[in-house]
């Protein structure tokens, strides 16, 4: 199985700060890998797949880069309701993983 | 616009079985090329993929998980099942459906979500 590591596992920012997230995987994944963006109580919601492509309706403050195993989203003037929990995934085999996540908090 | 929906119970024994069903909206289960798929969520974690199956009825499982889980797929219905067999604390979840518009695609629309609590 692919292991999916995210650092940091949270971190603290203001709005209007730029967030990076990484995501590294444990083997190559070309650019098979999404971000999801998961607020409590809700499911995950696609904000960026194939590593770089922005989902139908996702603000372009949001950007992701990367391929093989080094993977990064990053937020650009982070807004009030950017406040949440990130997770990568792949999907370029079979068993698909996410990782383990990275909470976005109010500083 | 797509939309998915689970049903099935909220407590379920040590031991047992669980049952879940994914209702889709909006939209034909056999059309294109989505993939429909289980994810879990314990309470305070991360996300785990539990499987996938096609319209045709071909399933993908995640191995960790494999030897008790079905899934199911009823196309006069337009939904699509979860069967989790011995059941024990380490299961208990929030259980999301999902699809993914492709094989190996990542998943665009996601159910709400059900808290499943295994416990006596």
């Amino acid at each position: 199985d692919i292991q999916m590591t995210q650092s940091p596992p949270s971190v603290s920012a203001s709005v209007g700060d730029r967030v990076t997230i990484t995501c590294r995987a444990s083997q190559g994944v070309s650019n098979w890998l999404a971000w999801y963006q998961q607020k409590p109580g809700k499911a995950p919601q696609l904000l960026i797949y194939t590593a770089s492509t922005l989902q139908s309706g996702v603000p372009s403050r949001f950007s992701g880069s990367g391929s093989g195993t080094d993977f990064t989203l990053t937020i650009s003037n982070l807004q009030p309701e950017d406040f949440a929990t990130y997770y990568c995934q792949q999907t370029n085999s079979l068993p698909l993983t996410f990782g383990g996540g990275t909470k976005v908090e109010i500083k | 616009q797509l939309q998915l929906q689970e049903s099935g119970p909220g407590l379920v024994k040590p031991s047992e079985t669980l049952s879940l069903i994914c209702i889709v909206s909006g939209g034909s289960i056999s059309s294109g090329t989505s993939y429909w798929g289980w994810i879990r969520q314990p309470p305070g974690r991360g996300l785990e993929w539990i499987g996938n199956i096609y319209h045709s009825g071909s399933t993908y499982y995640n191995t960790s998980l494999q030897s008790r889980v079905t899934i199911s797929v009823d196309t006069s219905k337009n939904q699509f099942s979860l069967k989790l067999s011995s059941l024990t604390a380490a299961d208990t979840a929030v259980y999301y459906c999902a699809r993914a518009w492709g094989w190996l695609r990542p998943y665009d629309y996601w159910g709400q979500g059900t808290l499943v609590t295994v416990s006596s």
